[in-house]
């Protein structure tokens, strides 16, 4: 079975503090795996994705996230927050099988960021 | 500017009326999902369609149906609505290729009353 787990509902870190949050995958195929972010009352927007070439990816506003496949997991970090990065953050797998029925959500991380 | 519009931003709805939520794209992605949001349980497909002419039912797709009769459009409709049905709704679209990533519409608040 596939599935995607994100290990923390909610993340409290201190302004320029490095971020970490979690995100493990199951999977029987190989997976490409994303990061979106989703600022309060707003859309969903892409920061990274990995599809099979280096395994650490790096995406935009300072994220870059790195693909284990040993630890099946997808970790999304930032070397020090800042107060813009306050959002609900979300690990959306997607895996070998094409088909539009194959992107799977973890369920979010909020992160805080504090002054 | 390229990209995907939902109709309307937010409604609330009384309880057994039907509503429609509109969902369109200008990218020509073949793929298009319906997702609902709720707190603690991220989001979750309702309906896809992987091509026009074709639907397919997600996770949760009690009380909702859709339709893809161009590319372009995708709406949801709730025939019947009850309070459960309460939430945000994500319309989204993409290519048909693994490594491609969706694009979201900036979702759709509906409260049924």
């Amino acid at each position: 079975a596939q599935s995607v787990t994100q290990l923390d509902s909610h993340v409290s870190v201190s302004e320029g503090t490095p971020v970490l949050l979690r995100c493990n995958y199951s999977s029987s195929y190989s997976p490409s795996l994303f990061w979106y972010v989703q600022h309060p009352n707003k859309g969903l927007q892409l920061l990274l994705k990995y599809t099979s070439a280096a395994t650490l990816v790096k995406g935009i506003n300072g994220f870059e996230a790195e693909f284990k496949k040993s630890e099946t997991s997808f970790h999304l970090t930032k070397p020090s927050a800042h107060m813009s990065d306050a959002a609900e953050y979300f690990c959306v797998v997607s895996f070998l099988r094409t088909g539009a029925n194959n992107l799977f959500f973890g369920t979010g991380t909020r992160l805080t960021v504090i002054p | 500017i390229a990209g995907i519009t939902q109709a309307p931003t937010s409604q609330i709805l009384a309880a057994g009326r039907r509503m429609t939520l509109r969902c369109t794209q200008d990218m020509r992605h073949n793929a298009m999902y319906w997702y609902r949001q709720d707190l603690g349980l991220g989001l979750r497909l309702i309906h896809y369609s992987n091509t026009a002419g074709t639907t397919g039912k997600g996770e949760v797709p009690d009380g909702y149906s859709v339709s893809r009769a161009n590319t372009d459009d995708f709406p949801l409709t709730l025939a019947s609505a009850v309070p459960s049905q309460t939430s945000v709704y994500f319309c989204a679209s993409r290519t048909n290729q693994r490594n491609t990533e969706a694009f979201f519409g900036q979702g759709t608040r509906l409260t049924v009353v």
